[in-house]
């Protein structure tokens, strides 16, 4: 078991550039999360997909879109990179939205806007 | 609005002493409280939750956390500290039908056990 897996570990982008974050999950969660981490501010959330086939917005959306591909997968795109991108990247999943369903978070990935 | 503070960005203990990594929140309804931990170059790991019932909730690595709903606040615990224990921990909350279905997190404590 696996858990929740994200690809790449790292990345460096010019601004402009365009990138997609992929994650997976093997726990047969129905929920699945995009957040983003900055020093001193916690995690914020960017997109949320409840079921396969839904995607909500969340704090901070602007700049990101996602794509539920199935219920294993749920991938975040930045169409054009900017520096204020530059963050660690966390997906994260639950087998719900319930608010006492607990989420399981991937390892991150660390993206360089530059 | 919804939000939950952790008062220390750092927490320095010896090892063997006991630990206590602080949190308060600000909801408008019944909270749903969470303490995860974060390793250096990895994701957060879920410790315990609060849901409903008795206040003291027990959870992964010997930790244990005390809700207080008079004092808003949902510390986490330990007795004895162990080297292995220095992380990053965050506490988060969750309120019934909030928006967006998100948990706010707090901006994280940094805890430094000393041998």
């Amino acid at each position: 078991n696996a858990g929740v897996t994200q690809t790449p570990k790292f990345q460096v982008l010019k601004t402009g550039q365009s990138m997609t974050l992929q994650c997976a999950q093997d726990m047969n969660h129905n929920s699945m999360y995009w957040y983003r981490q900055d020093p001193g501010m916690g995690l914020r959330l960017i997109y949320y997909s409840a079921s396969e086939g839904t995607t909500d917005k969340g704090e901070v959306p602007n700049g990101y879109n996602v794509s539920r591909l199935n219920k294993r997968e749920f991938s975040l795109r930045l169409e054009s990179a900017a520096p204020s991108q530059t963050s660690v990247y966390f997906c994260a999943s639950s087998e719900g939205v319930g608010d006492t369903d607990t989420q399981y978070f991937g390892p991150g990935t660390r993206l360089t806007v530059l | 609005a919804q939000s939950v503070a952790q008062p220390e960005d750092q927490v320095n203990v010896a090892e063997g002493n006991p630990l206590t990594v602080k949190c308060t929140y600000s909801v408008s309804g019944n909270p749903y409280l969470f303490w995860y931990v974060q390793y250096p170059n990895r994701g957060l790991q879920f410790l315990l939750k609060y849901i409903t019932g008795d206040n003291l909730v027990k959870g992964s690595y010997g930790f244990e956390a005390e809700f207080n709903k008079s004092q808003t606040s949902f510390h986490l615990k330990k007795p004895s500290a162990l080297v292995s224990d220095s992380a990053l921990y965050f506490c988060a909350v969750r309120v019934r039908f909030f928006l967006n279905n998100d948990m706010r997190f707090g901006a994280g404590t940094r805890l430094t056990v000393k041998p």
